[in-house]
């Protein structure tokens, strides 16, 4: 398996502008993690799926930020209307059925919004 | 909820030098424990677990064991290298939750 796939690798757009993140799970794992990395606020955990079904979105930040997996192959995360401060690296990652296994990273889309 | 702590970084070694990096938890149940290392502009890896008590993680030269009566996870090697430099991160799974929640990194430096 080629492992976790994310697009695009960096994203630099313009405060206002729709953002989506795409990420391709390993096939046949089970859950999949969006995260949020920054110097400050370090690596937040934005939402989590099982089964292709939201299980907690606590960590978005607010209804800028949506999530949605629409097959148990791929998953986005949207940001509508960016903000500066969105900028990040955003990291998907997948695991398989067991609740307490270890995930498996993507490489991450570093966004700029300017 | 569950919760990681981890000591503050940055560290900053000579090569051979011994390492620890301490990381103690919060949970209830029983999760399963983690290290992961991320190398400047990629993606973190996993670089040990262990899913009990007493268990010990192990790869590469890098140990942790599982202390549930210290609630503690600590990440230890013998002899660090430069290719050793990296963030390393604390992380817990299970219990009450199957969120994987991470602790905030530490900067691990190693000088030739």
């Amino acid at each position: 398996d080629a492992g976790v796939i994310q697009s695009p690798r960096h994203e630099v757009t313009e405060m206002g502008q729709e953002v989506t993140l795409r990420c391709k799970p390993i096939s046949g794992h089970d859950y999949l993690f969006w995260y949020r990395q920054t110097m400050m606020r370090g690596l937040e955990l934005l939402i989590y799926f099982n089964n292709n079904v939201p299980i907690d979105d606590s960590g978005m930040p607010e209804d800028r930020f949506s999530a949605k997996m629409p097959n148990a192959s791929f998953s986005t995360l949207k940001i509508q209307p960016s903000e500066p401060r969105d900028s990040a690296v955003y990291f998907c990652a997948s695991s398989d059925e067991g609740g307490r296994t270890e995930a498996f990273f993507g490489q991450g889309t570093r966004l700029t919004v300017v | 909820g569950n919760s990681v702590t981890q000591m503050e970084g940055p560290v900053t070694l000579s090569e051979e030098a011994f390492l620890t990096i301490n990381c103690t938890y919060t949970a209830t149940g029983y999760p399963s424990l983690f290290w992961y290392v991320q190398y400047p502009g990629e993606g973190l890896q996993l670089l040990l677990k262990a899913t009990k008590a007493d268990d010990k993680g192990s790869n590469k030269g890098f140990e942790a064991t599982y202390r549930k009566e210290t609630t503690s996870f600590h990440l230890e090697k013998g002899s660090v290298q430069v290719s050793d430099s990296a963030v390393y991160f604390c992380a817990l799974r299970g219990g009450a939750t199957n969120k994987l929640i991470f602790g905030t990194g530490t900067l691990l430096a190693v000088q030739p």
